[in-house]
């Protein structure tokens, strides 16, 4: 089946940048996601792109596709510690249920 | 963005009782809905698609009769965990999916559930 990879772990320092990396093997995948999970809480959407477009950006967040290498990131900048949190890469084809990563733990050092 | 509502958040239970878990999608009609469950330092694991009015679909390995699903109305899909053990004790989320092309899912809250 389809698969969705991630680092699992990420530490950064207050005020830098952060990147989250996300690679999938779906040549078909149309939408691809971001959702951000903290303790206890269930998922939270952060930010999602269509497989048309090369970038998006919301405020501190960046999101970079690479439809050649089925690669995605997300970037954070100027990270706070309220950013600590997992956070969940996911893509679909459009007809099918998401397929998530596995989640990167982000660590912020103050 | 849209809002999907989840209850209760947190239950504890004997083992052999039945839990019934709402999931309600506040401001939109969702058709579909989705329950995942999630163990701890995991990622998220689709249980089945509830579909409103018709029999949900269940992924491979998950036991229709133990976790039963109905979808009765346009923005209320339920999960009872029938005759729970400690085995069932997760984290179970559910989610729908809105937007014009209905690719756009939020989730709930999510539900704490403990089988003593």
């Amino acid at each position: 089946g389809e698969d969705v990879e991630q680092s699992l772990f990420l530490s950064v320092r207050e005020g830098d940048s952060s990147v989250i990396n996300c690679t999938y093997t779906d040549s078909s995948s149309t939408y691809l996601y971001w959702y951000k999970q903290e303790p206890g809480a269930g998922l939270q959407l952060l930010t999602y792109i269509f497989s048309n477009m090369d970038m998006k950006q919301d405020q501190r967040l960046t999101v970079l596709l690479n439809k050649k290498d089925k690669h995605l990131s997300l970037r954070i900048a100027d990270t706070q510690t309220g950013d600590s949190a997992i956070y969940f890469c996911a893509e679909t084809d459009g007809n099918t249920p998401l397929v998530f990563g596995k989640g990167t733990r982000l660590s912020v050092i103050a | 963005g849209a809002v999907v509502s989840q209850h209760p958040s947190r239950v504890i239970c004997k083992s052999g009782t039945s839990v019934k878990i709402e999931c309600r999608s506040l401001d939109f009609q969702a058709t579909t809905m989705f329950w995942y469950r999630q163990f701890p330092k995991k990622s998220l694991m689709l249980m089945a698609t509830s579909n409103e009015g018709s029999k949900a679909t269940y992924e491979q390995g998950v036991e229709k009769d133990k976790f039963l699903i109905n979808h009765a109305s346009l923005t209320l899909s339920t999960l009872t965990v029938t005759s729970a053990h400690p085995e069932d004790s997760s984290f179970y989320i559910c989610s729908a999916p809105t937007g014009r092309t209905k690719n756009i899912q939020y989730f709930g809250a999510g539900t704490r559930l403990s089988v003593l």
